[in-house]
């Protein structure tokens, strides 16, 4: 099974400003590699896949980077709203395996 | 839009069977848009992260995370539009937010989860 770890645990981050989350797979992945935004209470929501694709409908605001084990996830100019827990997910192996996640609170 | 609505009991005792069904609604699974699509559950414990349960296509092909194995059925009913899970033999570990997905690959949608807690 792959291993996703996530780093930092938590990030706090003032409105308007930078945030960057990391996460590194145990083996390569390739671009493998999706991240979800879950809200408090909420179910998880779709952000990115093959590493750096956003959805129709996701903002440019957010992007993401890397391949093979190494991955960057960045809000360029944080919102209120997006303010939450922050997955990555590898899929190129099954079982499909997720990082522990990335609170990224208000400063 | 693609919408997605978990059913089932929300307290199972242990030892017994864990059954959930998800109801999809704006598309058909038998045919258009979504009949390609692949359905998955994900379960999240309490305040915990997510893992990814099974995978299952509308062809009936299906993935199961293999630290379930043996435990784990799920089925597809392309004619009224749901899939299911069923666990077996149910521990308190088991204890989670029940989350059913679908999607052309990953999970583009998603249900609003359900909570199932395991406890006599």
């Amino acid at each position: 099974e792959i291993e996703m770890t996530q780093s930092p645990a938590a990030l706090s981050v003032s409105p308007g400003e930078r945030a960057t989350l990391s996460c590194r797979a145990s083996q390569g992945i390739n671009r493998d590699l999706a991240w979800y935004q879950q809200k408090p209470g909420q179910s998880p929501r779709l952000l990115i896949y093959s590493a750096s694709t956003r959805p129709t409908g996701i903002p440019a605001r957010f992007s993401g980077s890397g391949s093979g084990t190494e991955f960057t996830f960045t809000i360029s100019s944080l919102q209120s709203e997006d303010f939450a827990v922050y997955y990555c997910q590898q899929y190129i192996d099954w079982p499909w395996t997720f990082g522990q996640g990335t609170k990224v609170e208000i400063k | 839009q693609v919408q997605l609505q978990e059913s089932g009991p929300g307290l199972v005792k242990p030892s017994e069977t864990l059954s959930l069904t998800c109801i999809v609604s704006g598309g058909s699974m038998s045919g258009g848009s979504i009949s390609t699509y692949h359905w998955n559950w994900i379960r999240q414990p309490a305040g915990k992260g997510l893992e990814w349960i099974g995978r299952m296509h509308t062809s009936g092909s299906t993935n199961y995370n293999p630290s379930l194995k043996g435990r784990l059925t799920m089925s597809i009913d392309t004619s009224k539009n749901r899939f299911s899970l069923k666990l077996s033999s149910v521990t308190a570990a088991d204890t989670a937010v029940y989350y059913c997905t679908g999607g052309g690959y990953l999970s583009d949608y998603w249900g609003q989860g359900t909570l199932v807690t395991v406890s006599s």
